[in-house]
């Protein structure tokens, strides 16, 4: 089976400044990795995946992710936030053999200081 | 852009009664799904509906819940007796195909309060 950890529950930064957003899945088979981000009052909205290919994807407002097999992480970073950037994250997998479920985190808040 | 809309945003109901949580999913996509989120945990896969008929679905989606698509544009899901551990945020979400190749769009979800 797939699981996947988001070690912080809560994530402040001030603006400007970088912030790495953690997670560590397990699973005993190939994966597929995902980044959410959910705004206020909004749905669940991709923003990055990995498939395979190269370790480092970048996706949408800036951030990146870097797949690392060897130590089970997709990390999300951001070299620097945003007030905007204030949203819940969710981590995801999926994996070659559970068709489209999605096995998620549950969640880091990031909030932005100004 | 397109969306997926969910009705009602919050829903509160009394412990054993029926419940239908509605959306719309985008409207050329063909595949729906079902989430839910208990406050504090993980966001856990329900179900999965393609062609009129359910394609997956987890340990959790037992007899209680149903999911129907009654005309072409909702998407339903229906909890027929419900329990406090229901108590959760429902999402819905939708693709144009299957597979992690095509990406799940979510709506706003549906807070679901069972008292």
């Amino acid at each position: 089976a797939q699981s996947v950890t988001q070690l912080d529950s809560q994530v402040p930064v001030f603006e400007e400044a970088p912030v790495e957003l953690r997670c560590n899945y397990s699973s005993s088979v190939s994966v597929y990795l995902f980044w959410y981000v959910q705004y206020p009052n909004q749905g669940l909205q991709l923003l990055l995946k990995y498939l395979s290919g190269s370790t480092l994807v970048k996706g949408i407002n800036g951030f990146e992710a870097e797949f690392n097999k060897s130590q089970t992480s997709f990390h999300l970073r951001k070299p620097s936030v945003h007030i905007s950037d204030t949203a819940e994250y969710f981590c995801a997998v999926s994996a070659s053999n559970t068709g489209n479920q999605f096995y998620f985190g549950t969640g880091t808040s990031l909030t932005v200081i100004p | 852009e397109p969306e997926v809309t969910q009705t009602p945003s919050h829903q509160v109901t009394q412990m054993g009664q029926e419940v239908i949580l509605r959306c719309v999913p985008i409207s050329n996509h063909l595949y729906f799904y079902w989430y839910r989120q208990i406050l504090g945990q993980k966001v856990e896969f329900l179900v999965s509906f393609y062609n009129n008929e359910i394609s997956e679905k987890s340990e959790i989606f037992d007899d209680q819940f149903s999911v129907e698509r009654p005309d072409g544009s909702n998407f339903t899901l229906k909890i027929r007796s419900t329990k406090l551990e229901d108590s959760a945020m429902y999402f819905c979400a939708s693709s144009e195909a299957s597979g992690v190749l095509d990406t799940q769009y979510f709506g706003p979800g549906t807070r679901l309060t069972v008292l």
